[in-house]
């Protein structure tokens, strides 16, 4: 079985600075991860994934994160937040293989607040 | 190409109550997984479906069932709704294949009184 843990439930943060949201899992198999954007009365959109390779990845809207196999971790990054970026993100994982490659494990979300 | 459809969007129950939820994939994907958003526990796996047949199932009571058609759409059933139930429910489109993230659907907001 996975876990997730989203170090921080709340991040407030002023325009043009950057940011970091924490997530770290815990497997006993290889998983795969992804980050989730939600808007308020939407659905989830997936913001970035890794699945293998470099474990630095660039998702849409200027966000990147990377992979750290040794910490076990998956960072969220922006160097420079908008209005627009205010939502809650998830970090999400799943096996890379076997039943459990066919579900999502969330961790609680961090709503990030953006101010002017 | 068309996103995912749910519906209804919003939904009112009370206790004891049955409800179907519905869920439209894109055109060619064969894998409809559900999920349930609320605040006290996040999001959490229900079940998935591939081609009509339940791949995984996540740990809720048995009044909790979903079954898929052979166009992919796939429909979910609480049977006997009590006040947890209330909730965001989610529905994600795949491919299938390990790795795919899937698109979201805009969710059911179900309030069960």
């Amino acid at each position: 079985a996975q876990s997730v843990t989203q170090l921080d439930s709340q991040v407030p943060v002023f325009e043009e600075a950057p940011v970091e949201l924490r997530c770290n899992y815990s497997s006993s198999v290889s998983v795969y991860l992804f980050w989730y954007v939600q808007y308020p009365n939407q659905g989830l959109q997936l913001l970035l994934k890794y699945l293998s390779g470099s474990t630095l990845v660039k998702g849409i809207n200027g966000f990147e994160a990377e992979f750290n196999k040794s910490q076990t971790s998956f960072h969220l990054r922006k160097p420079s937040v908008h209005i627009s970026d205010t939502a809650e993100y998830f970090c999400a994982v799943s096996a890379a293989s076997g039943a459990g490659s066919y579900q999502l494990t969330f961790g609680k979300g961090t709503k990030l607040s953006v101010i002017p | 190409k068309a996103g995912v459809t749910q519906t209804p969007r919003y939904l009112i129950k009370t206790r004891g109550q049955q409800v179907t939820l519905s869920c439209s994939p894109i055109s060619g994907h064969r894998s409809v997984s559900w999920y349930q958003q609320t605040p006290g526990q996040g999001l959490q796996f229900l079940f998935e479906y591939f081609s009509e047949t339940q791949r995984n199932k996540g740990n809720f009571p048995g009044r909790f069932s979903g079954r898929q058609f052979s166009n992919s759409r796939s429909e979910m059933n609480v049977s006997t709704l009590e006040l947890g139930d209330s909730a965001l429910y989610l529905c994600a489109s795949r491919g299938g294949l390990a790795g795919d993230s899937g698109y979201f659907g805009p969710g059911t907001r179900l309030t069960v009184l």
